[in-house]
């Protein structure tokens, strides 16, 4: 059971829009920003958005991230079949035993 | 360019022992905090632990589930970062990363927020099994 909840997963065609969700408490979300990261099929994780809303050098605009109260979202706009991947919520959890959490993981297929 | 690279994972009876390496490149691993995260087959990412930096006394953290049995260390003169696995359990059945975590101090509130793992290395397999 992850600390982060997000769907299982999602799907949809390309050329549209997606966007998944990540709902955590006022321990986790509510007071530390966000990032998500992508895991392409047998590749390690790499960092799409952090500090909520904010990409790496090399993440095209197409990916974005926002943030409400204890939940946040990661939009896709412009899905291209090379985007099927698990995506990852992380956030500082900063209950009894601080450190990073990460949501249980979003497969996203494009149909 | 960063590179992480992870070594030294293979398989392993239940009780025994292994030690991971990271090798750094690319970036002052002597400033960065370093932390392994693992990922079960199929399954998704878990925290495993974390070393601070020197400034920081080096000093470490780890997950409930492997405290008391796995350490890490590292040696900044080899810019490298180690996990020492011992008493292993099936459950520790996963392929090992290691992260550069980063991090900004909060002035105002004397915490440092926005973590996330800016760079991770290609990972290394584990399995405990008999």
């Amino acid at each position: 059971q992850s600390v982060l909840t997000q769907p299982p997963s999602l799907s949809a065609a390309p050329g549209q829009k997606v966007t998944i969700s990540c709902s955590g408490s006022s321990s986790n979300i509510g007071s530390d920003y966000v990032s998500w990261y992508q895991q392409l099929p047998g590749t390690a994780p790499k960092l799409l958005i952090y500090d909520n809303n904010k990409r790496p050098s090399g993440i095209p605009d197409r990916f974005s991230g926002s943030k409400s109260g204890t939940s946040a979202t990661l939009g896709i706009t412009g899905l291209q079949t090379g985007d099927e991947a698990d995506y990852y919520c992380g956030t500082w959890d900063n209950s009894l035993s601080a450190h990073v959490v990460f949501g249980g993981g979003t497969k996203l297929t494009v149909l | 360019e960063v590179q992480l690279v992870e070594s030294g994972g293979g398989l392993v009876q239940p009780g025994g022992s292994l030690r991971l390496s990271c090798a750094a490149s690319g970036f002052t691993f002597s400033d960065h905090y370093m932390d392994w995260v693992r990922q079960a087959p199929g399954k998704g990412l878990e925290w495993v632990g974390r070393s601070r930096n020197k400034v920081n006394s080096y000093t470490t953290e780890y997950a409930a589930s492997v405290k008391g049995r796995f350490t890490i260390s590292r040696d900044d003169s080899k810019n490298s970062l180690y996990l020492q696995m011992n008493s292993l359990k099936t459950e520790d059945t996963a392929v090992y990363y290691c992260a550069r975590h980063s991090a900004y101090y909060d002035i105002l509130t004397g915490y440092y927020r926005g973590h996330y793992f800016d760079y991770w290395g290609q990972g290394t397999l584990v399995t405990v099994s008999s």
